[in-house]
């Protein structure tokens, strides 16, 4: 089954920009993934889904900040324009006909 | 927009069964080819998908908890509901209904303690 792997933290300065990584495992290159937001003490938000080619789709509401692109295994998540309520931990997941699986997630501070 | 809220017991005993239910709103559960899916996360720490149901009635489960689990689903109320046996303390967290990986329930807390 695929594994997803996440920087466990990462830090940014408000006004400015960040880009998250979600590494897929060896021959899961081609998944289409999910970016999630969860602030602290809520339920997590769906971002996006983001494919291999780079194409994405967000889910409602989401600002125009956040963008999904991909380079082989990787998939990211940029957020520009940083703003406090950015302060959050990004979870990536992926599926497939027999499972569903999260990445360990990336606990973002907006400094 | 489809809504989840999740409902059940807050509290169960070890050894005993856990069992929560997720209703949804605003749209039907055996409309589109969805899938729905339970997730649970222990307190400060990440994600752990339990398993999913799709409108078809099929199911997967995590290998790691597929033993215990058993996920089902009631199209005349409109809901679908997790078991999770033999819980042990290990098993005390939020537990989230959701549906695909877009929209997710509010989550609820269960602990499990004597």
């Amino acid at each position: 089954q695929p594994v997803l792997t996440q920087s466990s933290s990462a830090s940014a300065s408000l006004g400015s920009s960040v880009k998250l990584t979600c590494t897929l495992s060896s021959g899961h290159s081609s998944y289409i993934i999910a970016w999630h937001q969860q602030q602290p003490g809520k339920a997590p938000r769906y971002l996006m889904k983001l494919e291999g080619s780079g194409s994405y789709n967000k889910g409602s509401g989401v600002p125009d900040r956040f963008s999904g692109s991909s380079s082989g295994a990787d998939r990211y998540l940029t957020i520009s324009n940083l703003q406090s309520e950015d302060e959050a931990d990004y979870y990536c997941e992926t599926w497939d006909s027999n499972t569903q699986v999260f990445g360990g997630g990336t606990k973002l501070t907006v400094l | 927009q489809v809504q989840l809220q999740e409902s059940g017991p807050g509290l169960v005993k070890p050894s005993q069964t856990l069992s929560l239910t997720c209703t949804v709103s605003g749209g039907s559960i055996s409309s589109g080819s969805y899938y729905w899916s339970w997730i649970r996360q222990p307190a400060g720490k990440g994600l752990e998908w339990i398993g999913r149901i799709y409108t078809s009635g099929s199911t997967n489960y995590n290998p790691s908890l597929k033993s215990r689990v058993t996920i089902s689903v009631d199209t005349s109320k409109n809901q679908f509901s997790l078991k999770l046996s033999s819980v042990t303390a290990a098993d005390t967290a939020v537990y989230y209904c959701a549906r695909m990986s877009s929209n997710w329930g509010q989550g609820t807390l269960v602990t499990v303690s004597s």
